[in-house]
């Protein structure tokens, strides 16, 4: 158990709609980072937090947007689904956000029907 | 971001020792190397971290040549359970927000 906690474990909605992937970082972390991962495109980064400011951004397309609260926490929302958006959906978080060392959750993973 | 290259596969046998290399020509001076494992359908684990020389943890060992830029992690006494995807990442410490770039990393197949 790596302590990052990704809700919800499964998600299947249909083309069109949005939809909101939480995640809880470890304890003591103030970085969080989102990944999606699907068969043809690897591990893609997409966006970086660091207490609660965006620090870095990646390959996030401009229906896709994310948020980290006070508490740490941090959102992923994806809007406009399309059937390519399905995939795994990976929060990580580190220390500091300039730590290469970071925890990954178990992934959310979203179907697009 | 320096790129990075790995074998894309590898196969070996149970109890062998497993060397998988990453070619980073143009790491930059604060760059580190960080080495990950991700088992199907789980987030990718931190495996070891290293700068120059050799860093070894209970898992694994970390070789890096003067030059710094190739890496090699070494895995001793593989098992079947060390079936997994291997990722080589280059980076970090930029001060301008840490983007921790995955590249297709290696997939390990460990045989009986």
């Amino acid at each position: 158990d790596s302590g990052v906690t990704q809700t919800p474990k499964h998600l299947i909605t249909a083309t069109g709609q949005r939809v909101t992937l939480r995640c809880s970082p470890r304890s003591g972390d103030l970085s969080v980072y989102w990944y999606q991962q699907s068969l043809d495109q690897g591990l893609q980064f997409l966006i970086q937090y660091y207490n609660g400011e965006e620090r870095a951004k990646g390959n996030i397309l401009e229906r896709f947007s994310a948020q980290q609260f006070p508490d740490l926490h941090s959102e992923l929302n994806l809007s406009s689904l399309e059937l390519g958006d399905s995939a795994l959906y990976f929060c990580a978080s580190s220390v500091t956000g300039e730590d290469t060392e970071a925890f990954f959750g178990q992934g959310t993973r979203l179907t697009v029907v | 971001l320096a790129k990075t290259t790995q074998p894309i596969s590898m196969d070996s046998y149970e109890g062998q020792e497993v060397n998988i290399t990453c070619s980073h020509n143009n790491i930059a001076t604060n760059d580190y190397i960080t080495w990950y494992q991700q088992f199907p359908s789980q987030g990718p684990r931190f495996i070891i971290q290293g700068y120059k020389t050799k860093v070894t943890n209970e898992v694994a060992s970390l070789f890096i040549p003067a030059d710094r830029k190739s890496s090699t992690l070494s895995l001793p006494r593989v098992s079947l359970s060390d079936t997994a995807v291997y990722y080589c990442l280059v980076g970090g410490l930029t001060g301008g927000g840490n983007k921790l770039t995955f590249g297709t990393g290696t997939q390990l197949k460990v045989e009986l």
